[in-house]
Parts: C-alpha cells; structure tokens; sequence
C-alpha cells in the first residue's frame, strides 16, 4: 500500500528471543513510525524517527529499540521478548499534510 | 493531545447513511481533525481530515461546527465493504504522537 511493506508478515517466537521486525517504504519520507496495536487499546505509539539515526520514544517504547540507517528502512528491534509485546505491530509513514499517515498490513507476532 | 469520545459500536442497514460523531472539547487552534479506517487484518487507512466546516471527498464528508468541539464523519449509502472500525484523531497536521483510542465499530448489515 502505497510503498510500505512490513516483514515478517507473521512470526512466532520464544520469549527471551530477540526479534526485528522490518518496514521499508519506496517514497523517500521522512518521518516512519512503530504502531502496536491491541484489543481495547487501539494503536499505541512505540517510537518514530524524523530521519537517518533520528528517532524518538512514543508512549510505549519500554522493551524496544528501533534503528533507521537508511531513509527506506525502520527496524524494531525486541531485545528479549516478552508474552506481553504479542500483539499486531504497524509501521506507517506521513504521507504530507492533508493526508495523514500511510500503514503498512502489519506484522503479528506471538511470544509463547 | 486532545483526547477524542466516539460511540463504541454502531449498525446500519446497507444503502443508508451513516454518521459517526466524536467529541473533542479540548481541541486546540492548531489541531486538525482527520478520520482513518481500519478493515481486519489491515493497518488504518486515511479518509479524510478537515479543520472548520464541512469537507467532502470521493469517500465521505466531515462536518465541523463553529466550536470545532465535534465533529461527524458521514458515509453515504453504506454497503457491506464499509463494514470497518473508524477512527477520529484530532492533532496538529506536524504531530507525532497521534491518539488513535478504539474508535467506532460499524457494522453494515444487508
């Protein structure tokens, strides 16, 4: 969806595990975001980034780490998973003003 | 941020319109207030966003009255595909940290 993809699409992994997840845009924008997403909580801001190695912390940002070495490529990083960071993650872009944010389909992952 | 109040859940027969409003009392000079949709298994996806009055677009129209204390997203002649959670966010345009809250479930039924 207009140029944003996320990988993996689904993952399953043990808890104590580390664990990337990867969004990649092909429009060049500047600011990329981390979502996640849970039942009766809506979408949560993990951290963002404003360019190359500029990132900030969002409102959930405690057990993750994100990095952006290149203007196409956001990573989250999951230093030791937790059962509590199962949950849907999506990554999005500004798309400009007067059209908000752009979401990639997400990435589900599970922590058993 | 301004915090947005959204009905929970609401129905509507297919081929009706459909108005969802949220309530934003705090809403600052600068916030805009911008609507998202969100189908199963998707990531929201931008419908529209408007700071007075009304604006319409190919998929819906926002009304906002004078106090920009609320505002009503309306759909017109709703069918099955509508069916979708919606979000109301009021933020400036440049912010970062949008609330997205649990928005509004629609469900259309045939």
């Amino acid at each position: 969806d207009a140029g944003i993809t996320q990988s993996p699409r689904h993952k399953v992994t043990e808890t104590g595990t580390p664990v990337t997840l990867r969004c990649h845009q092909t429009e060049n924008h500047r600011y990329m975001y981390w979502y996640r997403q849970d039942p009766g909580h809506g979408l949560r801001l993990i951290h963002y980034s404003y360019g190359v190695k500029d990132t900030d912390k969002g409102e959930v940002s405690d057990g993750y780490s994100v990095s952006r070495s290149k203007t196409e490529d956001f990573l989250l990083t999951l230093e030791s998973a937790t059962s509590s960071q199962t949950s849907v993650y999506f990554c999005a872009i500004k798309s400009g003003i007067g059209y908000g944010y752009t979401f990639g389909s997400g990435t589900r992952l599970t922590v058993v | 941020l301004a915090k947005t109040t959204q009905p929970i859940s609401m129905d509507s027969y297919e081929g009706q319109e459909v108005n969802i409003t949220c309530s934003h009392n705090n809403i600052a000079t600068n916030d805009y207030i911008t609507w998202y949709q969100q189908f199963p298994s998707q990531g929201p996806r931008f419908i529209i966003q408007g700071y007075k009055t009304k604006v319409t677009n190919e998929v819906a129209s926002l009304f906002i009255p004078a106090d920009r204390k609320s505002s009503t997203l309306s759909l017109p002649r709703v069918s099955l595909s509508d069916t979708a959670v919606y979000y109301c966010l009021v933020g400036e345009t440049g912010a970062n940290n949008l609330f997205f809250g649990t928005g509004t479930r629609l469900t259309v039924i045939p």
